[in-house]
């Protein structure tokens, strides 16, 4: 199975920040790779498809790139919307697998 | 407008089974597989494997395999995910969810299982 490592598990900043987020998969995914958000008591939602493409509706803050082995969703400037849970998932071969999450607070 | 919606809560006792359903609409329910994706209360997301609604083919991660099936009722376009064997480890929200290509998901269903 892939193992997707996500890093860091949880992150504080203030608003207008710029955040990243990292997930390291195992093995070559190419760019089989969404990021996801879930705020509390809702389902998740897909904010990057195909590791760098933004989703429709999604706010162009958000952004996702790849640096080596590295898949990295990255918020330009935060604002306090944007709290929640992050999720990487890879789509690349089964079983598909979500990485352990990142919790985003304010400062 | 695609929407998926899902069966409500199910308070299950140990050993017992649930089958949650996921009625959908504004799309060809054919034409896309549908996943399952369930989270523990507090913890992150867990995928379960998925539904070709068309032929019927599944696949199942291991971890689930022998207590989990999932089935689909193409006369009334409705998936359904069933569990078997509970235990208080399967407490857990149950999502069923269109995630390739587009991103749509049900409101999820919350199972307990307590005795």
């Amino acid at each position: 199975d892939i193992q997707m490592t996500q890093s860091p598990s949880s992150l504080s900043a203030n608003v207008g920040d710029r955040v990243s987020i990292t997930c390291r998969a195992s093995q070559g995914i190419r760019k089989d790779l969404g990021w996801y958000q879930q705020k509390p008591g809702q389902a998740p939602k897909r904010l990057i498809y195909s590791a760098t493409n933004l989703q429709g509706g999604a706010p162009s803050r958000f952004s996702g790139s790849i640096s080596g082995a590295d898949f990295i969703l990255t918020i330009s400037s935060l604002q306090p919307e944007d709290v929640a849970t992050y999720y990487c998932l890879q789509h690349n071969s089964y079983p598909y697998t979500f990485g352990q999450g990142t919790k985003l607070e304010i400062k | 407008q695609v929407q998926l919606v899902q069966s409500g809560a199910e308070v299950k006792k140990p050993g017992a089974s649930v089958k949650v359903s996921c009625k959908t609409s504004g799309y060809t329910f054919i034409g896309y597989p549908m996943y399952w994706v369930r989270q523990a209360p507090g913890q992150g997301l867990d995928w379960m494997g998925w539904i070709n609604p068309n032929t019927g083919a599944t696949y199942y991660v291991q971890k689930f395999e022998g207590r989990v099936t999932m089935t689909r009722d193409t006369s009334s376009d409705t998936a359904y995910m069933e569990l078997s064997s509970l235990t208080s480890d399967d407490t857990a929200v149950y999502y069923c969810s269109l995630i390739l290509p587009s991103d749509y998901w049900g409101q999820g269903t919350l199972v307990i299982v307590s005795s």
